[in-house]
């Protein structure tokens, strides 16, 4: 079956600008994690949705990110007045039922700000 | 503060040389540590999922164990499409659904 797929592959904006990350996991999956990494470090806890609820959203820097999960399938992240420290990679991962089970990731947004 | 570390940073190995990757973990309490593989430019891959002390995992040439300090994986007679970044990562009990993730061990087999 499909795995989770993230939309755009690679975005380069320029500071200041907004960008809007999107994240489809495999379908049925409950659970939803959004990930930042940088080069040469791991994936950076950002937020955790439970169905369309954010049931964890520790991780976000600032109140410059947002995340949405509307309708408990497909979610979006939103970055206001990018940075450039806010170039990374931005990963998704869902897993079936909830946060203790396996997560299957995405192959992340390269997002990059000039 | 919670934290998780990876060692080495970076590995070589001569295909057919066996070794072990160290993830040690100080945190306020373990619900679970995962292993995962990365390649470049994709995300990480699932490996294993150790919940308690004493536990061992095997999947081919992989092997995770987990003490209360560290996990480690060993490989067995590497080949070169072992070459990737594996990333461990634990979650806590202490009501956060937040993982930590290491910085991982680049592992280089040459062929």
């Amino acid at each position: 079956g499909a795995g989770v797929s993230q939309t755009p592959s690679n975005k380069v904006t320029e500071k200041g600008k907004y960008v809007e990350l999107r994240c489809d996991p495999i379908s049925g999956h409950t659970a939803l994690y959004w990930y930042r990494q940088s080069l040469g470090q791991g994936p950076e806890f950002l937020i955790y949705f439970q169905g369309t609820g954010a049931a964890d959203d520790s991780g976000l820097p600032n109140d410059r990110f947002f995340a949405v999960r509307p309708e408990g399938s497909v979610s979006t992240l939103k970055i206001q007045r990018t940075e450039r420290g806010d170039s990374a990679v931005y990963l998704c991962a869902s897993s079936p039922l909830g946060a203790e089970e396996t997560q299957y990731f995405g192959p992340g947004t390269r997002l990059l700000v000039l | 503060e919670d934290q998780v570390t990876q060692s080495p940073e970076a590995l070589r190995l001569q295909e057919g040389e066996s070794s072990s990757l160290n993830c040690s973990y100080t945190v306020s309490g373990l619900r679970g540590l995962f292993w995962y593989r990365q390649d470049p430019g994709k995300g990480p891959e699932f490996l294993f999922t150790l919940y308690s002390a004493g536990e061992e995992k095997e999947k081919e040439r992989l092997k995770a164990t987990l003490t209360k300090k560290e996990s480690f994986l060993h490989i067995t007679a590497p080949k070169p499409e072992d070459s990737a970044t594996y990333l461990c990562a634990v979650i806590l009990t202490s009501g956060t659904y937040k993982y930590i993730f290491g910085t991982g061990t680049r592992l280089k087999v040459l062929a």
